[in-house]
C-alpha cells in the first residue's frame, strides 16, 4: 500500500485560473510533510514543510494546508512559470527518510 | 554556488561495468541522503549518513550497491556490476539537524543520470 498518494497524477491549466493538488497520506507518528517543485532533468526544489494539522505556510501563488490525513497545495493565479512536477513526501517518526508520492505533473498555458 | 553538488551530471556505462558517483553537500550539513529516481516515480529512499556513520539503508540497496562518507563530508555511491534496471536518475541531499527531533529539510542535487547499456 502506497503511503503517500498524490491526486491528479497530471494538472493542465489557463494562465490564472486557480486549482489545488492533493496528497494523502497514511504514516504514523508523522513528522513532517515536505512539499517539493520539480523540473525536468534537475533535483527537487524545496518549497514548504509542515508539521502538524491546521499548519498554513504560502510563498508567492503557493499556499500549503496540512490535515490529519492529506495536504493541500492551492495555486492561485498560475503562471506558465508554474509548470513543473510537484512531490509530496512524509517524514514519519523513528526514520529521517523522506517517501515521496509519484508526483503531479502540472502545465499551466499561457 | 553553495548548494548540493554531484558529479558526473551524466553517465553512460555497459551492462556489468562498475560506476561510482560523488556528493558534495552544503557545508555545515551533517546528514547525507541518496534517492533514486526513475521516469514518472517520486524519488525512492536508498541510504543516509549522519557525519561519517551509514544509520539507514533501504532493501532497495541491493549489495551491489555501497555508499560511504569518509570524513562526514563529501560521500560516493558506488554501484557494481550494473544492471539495465540500474537506469535512473541518482539525487543526492543534505540536511542539517542538531538533534533528533531537528526540522529535517533536506536540499537536493541536479543529480546524476545513469545510462547502462
Amino acid at each position: 500500500e502506497d503511503q503517500v498518494t498524490q491526486s491528479p497524477e497530471a494538472l493542465r491549466l489557463q494562465e490564472g485560473e486557480s486549482s489545488s493538488l492533493n496528497c494523502s497520506y497514511t504514516v504514523s507518528g508523522l513528522r513532517g510533510l515536505f512539499w517539493y517543485r520539480q523540473d525536468p532533468g534537475k533535483g527537487p526544489e524545496f518549497l514548504f514543510t509542515l508539521y502538524s494539522a491546521g499548519e498554513e505556510k504560502e510563498k508567492e501563488r503557493l499556499k500549503a494546508t496540512l490535515t490529519k490525513k492529506e495536504s493541500f497545495l492551492h495555486i492561485t493565479a498560475p503562471k506558465p512559470e508554474d509548470s513543473a512536477t510537484y512531490l509530496c513526501a512524509v517524514c514519519e517518526g523513528g526514520s529521517e527518510k523522506l517517501v515521496f508520492g509519484k508526483g503531479m505533473k502540472l502545465t499551466v498555458n499561457p | 554556488d553553495t548548494g548540493v553538488s554531484q558529479d558526473p551530471r551524466h553517465k553512460i556505462t555497459k551492462r556489468g561495468q562498475n560506476v561510482t558517483f560523488r556528493c558534495d553537500p552544503i557545508s555545515e550539513h551533517n546528514r547525507l541522503y541518496w534517492y533514486r529516481q526513475t521516469l514518472g516515480q517520486g524519488p525512492e529512499f536508498l541510504t543516509y549518513f549522519q557525519n561519517e556513520a551509514q544509520l539507514e539503508k533501504s532493501r532497495l540497496l541491493s549489495d551491489r550497491f555501497s555508499a560511504e562518507r569518509p570524513k562526514g563530508s563529501f560521500s560516493t555511491l558506488e554501484i557494481q556490476r550494473t544492471e539495465q534496471g540500474d537506469s535512473a536518475m541518482y539525487l543526492c541531499a543534505s540536511s542539517l539537524a542538531r538533534s533528533s527531533l531537528a526540522k529535517n529539510i533536506q536540499y537536493f542535487g541536479a543529480g546524476t543520470r545513469l545510462s547502462v547499456l
